[in-house]
């Protein structure tokens, strides 16, 4: 098992372009997290999902921002026409959920630059 | 909302030191994760606390959790140059068995030990 695998690991784009990013979590795990880390500060939650479903968003993410997890296996996070205020960290966390414990394993993440 | 507020922002000491990184917030956490991350990298948990006034240790950090579970703790003995990194504590709300994963995070302690 290689952990949890994102991609691409750096992005580039001009403002108004659409990105889209790739989360990879460990194969056994059932619940997959999207958060957003600007620099100088700590992650914030987004979005997530129970297998295919996603159970909760963030009021942070706006209608630019779409996610999916198709198959309850990988994800892509989605953003329309980016704006420079979306430059950021982009992590994705998996996890294999009990009632009792949850334990977050961490990608590398995407690093966002809009210009 | 609820907010984690870290002290201090940014700590700088020499090789063998001690230190001391504090997590507060007025609102009532089910548990309370810290963490640590390296640059490019994501978070990598080091400890789950739950129980008030519970003290974990992992080598030669030690974890503490407040008796009402608002505060918390990270306390380093000896600092050696190999603990550099940013630490984050991070505080899941849900008691009710819905998400641990869903993570409130301070805005992080910027550690650096010179040899």
């Amino acid at each position: 098992d290689t952990g949890v695998s994102q991609n691409p690991r750096h992005k580039i784009t001009k403002r108004g372009q659409n990105v889209t990013f790739r989360c990879d979590p460990i194969s056994e795990h059932n619940r997959l997290y999207w958060y957003r880390q600007t620099l100088g500060q700590g992650p914030e939650f987004l979005t997530y999902f129970q297998n295919e479903a996603q159970l909760e968003k963030s009021r942070l993410l706006s209608d630019r921002f779409s996610a999916e997890r198709p198959k309850g296996s990988f994800s892509t996070l989605e953003i329309q026409r980016t704006e420079q205020g979306d430059s950021a960290m982009y992590l994705c966390a998996s996890s294999l959920w009990s009632a009792t414990n949850e334990k977050l394993f961490f990608g590398s993440g995407t690093q966002l630059s809009v210009l | 909302t609820q907010l984690l507020e870290q002290s201090p922002q940014f700590l700088s000491i020499q090789e063998g030191e001690n230190l001391t990184v504090y997590c507060n917030s007025s609102s009532v956490f089910s548990s309370l994760q810290w963490y640590r991350q390296e640059p490019g990298e994501g978070p990598v948990l080091l400890v789950t606390v739950v129980t008030g006034g519970e003290v974990k240790k992992l080598k030669r950090l030690t974890f503490q959790f407040g008796d009402a579970r608002k505060d918390s703790s990270l306390h380093i003995t000896a600092a050696q140059p190999g603990d550099t990194g940013l630490y984050l504590c991070a505080g899941a709300g849900n008691a009710g068995g819905t998400s641990y994963g869903k993570l409130t995070f301070g805005q992080g302690t910027i550690l650096t030990v010179h040899p």
